[in-house]
C-alpha cells in the first residue's frame, strides 16, 4: 500500500522560506507512470494546486505561485520537496503531498499545517 | 489560470440524487477528459471519487458518477446517504500541463 507522509516545520516566520518534504513508502518515486504534487488548503478556503514534478525532474507550477516555488525530487531517498519563499500569513495552510496519474491524485498524505507567524 | 466554478453548497435528503456542477473553460474542462472529483472531510486527506471524467477508482460506490458537457463537468450522487456529507472538489488538467481545482461545494444531507 502506497503511503505519503509530509514533514517539516509547523511554524515559519514571515519573509522566510517554507520547506516541506514528502516521503513515499510502499512504492518507488522513480516510476515513469506518475507525477508527484503539492496541494494546499488555507483555513476556511478551498484546495489549491501548488505544483507537480516528474521523477526525471520536470516541474510544473501554479502561475500564481511560480515565482516563489521550487519543487525537487530525491530518488535516492524516495522523497520530493517543496520550498516556498517570502512567505506571508496568506501562505498559512494545510499542505498535502500526493501522487498523480492522468491529472488525478489517487494517494494523498495526511497533510501538515504550516502557520506563518512571527 | 482561474479556479473552476462550483456552487458553494448543495443539499438533499437521504435517498435523493444531487448533482454538483464544475464549470471551466475551453482551456481546461472543455478540452481534456481529465476532470477528477474529490470528497473531503475537514482534517482528513481528500479522497478521489472520480477520475478521467467518469471513471471510479476501486472501492468507490457506484452511487457516484461523473459526466461532462462542453466546459462543464458534473458529479452526481444517487441514493444520498448521511455519510456523503462533505466538501466536494473538482479538478482539471489544463493547457501547459497545469492543474486547477474548483472552489469546492459543501454537501449537506438533510
Amino acid at each position: 500500500q502506497l503511503q505519503l507522509q509530509e514533514s517539516g516545520p509547523g511554524l515559519v516566520k514571515p519573509s522566510e522560506t517554507l520547506s516541506l518534504t514528502c516521503t513515499v513508502s510502499g512504492g518507488s518515486i522513480s516510476s515513469s507512470s506518475y507525477y508527484w504534487g503539492w496541494i494546499r488548503q488555507p483555513p476556511g478556503k478551498g484546495l489549491e494546486w501548488i505544483g507537480s514534478i516528474y521523477y526525471s525532474g520536470s516541474t510544473y507550477y501554479n502561475p500564481s505561485l511560480k515565482s516563489r516555488v521550487t519543487i525537487s525530487v530525491d530518488t535516492s531517498k524516495n522523497q520530493f520537496s517543496l520550498k516556498l519563499s517570502s512567505v506571508t500569513a496568506a501562505d498559512t495552510a494545510v499542505y498535502y503531498c500526493a501522487r498523480l496519474v492522468a491529472a488525478a491524485a489517487y494517494y494523498w498524505g495526511q497533510g501538515t499545517l504550516v502557520t506563518v507567524s512571527s | 489560470q482561474s479556479a473552476l466554478t462550483q456552487p458553494a453548497s448543495v443539499s438533499g435528503s437521504p435517498g435523493q440524487s444531487i448533482t454538483i456542477s464544475c464549470t471551466g473553460t475551453s482551456s481546461d474542462v472543455g478540452s481534456y477528459n481529465l476532470v477528477s472529483w474529490y470528497l473531503h472531510h475537514p482534517g482528513k486527506a481528500p479522497k478521489l471519487m472520480i477520475y478521467e471524467g467518469s471513471k471510479r477508482p476501486s472501492g468507490v460506490s457506484n452511487r457516484f458518477s461523473g459526466s461532462k458537457s462542453g466546459n462543464t463537468a458534473s458529479l452526481t450522487i444517487s441514493g444520498l446517504q448521511a455519510e456523503d456529507e462533505a466538501d466536494y472538489y473538482c479538478s482539471s488538467y489544463t493547457s501547459s500541463s497545469l492543474w486547477v481545482f474548483g472552489g469546492g461545494t459543501k454537501l449537506t444531507v438533510l
